[in-house]
């Protein structure tokens, strides 16, 4: 099935820093999705991206779908506490086409 | 956005018991709706499919007759845990759909702790 590769799988940084995270598949997508989760919650979508080579933001958050359609990052700049939580990139589930397929997760640590 | 409500938020049951969690989408009426698990500091897995009125679509590896899904209404979309055990512990996340091309909400999340 298809496989979802996301790094790093953790992070701490200092408030204030950029952080940039990547997610590569083993297949191709037609949609790349990011969402963060905070604990005891389910995840939220932050960014969506439906063409390669679509470049989003949302506010400090930026993703790109990548050219060969197998890859995404996203990227916040100037960290802040808030930002703590695990980021999931996401895409279409082989087998149930409007489910989703997440990768492992990134778990952000930001210290004031 | 479109809210998607699990109820209840946590619970914990003695093992061989039945537990059931509830999944509602309180202002959009939701075709599909799907369950995940997740175990700790792990990433959400697919468990199965449903769509109002049909039978759930379940994933390899998925006990049906252990994880029963109804979703009889528009808004609601039922996961029984079924004479749980230790095992079943975990984080259980539901989300739903309008349509094909609309993007999915998630719920709050459902903690299950069986002892």
């Amino acid at each position: 099935g298809q496989q979802l590769n996301q790094s790093p799988q953790s992070m701490f940084i200092q408030e204030g820093e950029d952080v940039s995270m990547n997610c590569t598949s083993s297949s191709i997508f037609n949609t790349w999705l990011w969402y963060k989760q905070e604990p005891g919650e389910g995840p939220v979508l932050l960014i969506a991206l439906y063409k390669a080579g679509e470049l989003t933001s949302n506010g400090r958050l930026t993703a790109q779908f990548g050219i060969t359609r197998k890859d995404s990052f996203l990227n916040i700049s100037a960290s802040i506490p808030s930002d703590v939580g695990i980021y999931f990139c996401a895409g279409p589930h082989a087998n149930s086409g409007y489910a989703l397929n997440f990768g492992k997760g990134t778990s952000l640590l930001v210290t004031p | 956005g479109a809210v998607v409500s699990q109820h209840p938020s946590r619970v914990i049951c003695k093992s061989g018991t039945s537990v059931k969690i509830e999944c509602r989408s309180l202002d959009f009426q939701a075709t599909t709706m799907f369950w995940y698990r997740q175990f700790p500091k792990q990433s959400l897995m697919l468990m199965a499919t449903s769509n109002e009125g049909s039978k759930a679509t379940y994933e390899q590896g998925v006990e049906k007759d252990k994880f029963l899904i109804n979703h009889a209404s528009l808004t609601l979309s039922t996961l029984t845990v079924t004479s749980a055990h230790p095992e079943d512990s975990s984080f259980y996340i539901c989300s739903a759909k309008t349509g094909a091309d609309t993007e999915a909400f998630f719920g709050q999340g459902t903690r299950l702790t069986v002892v």
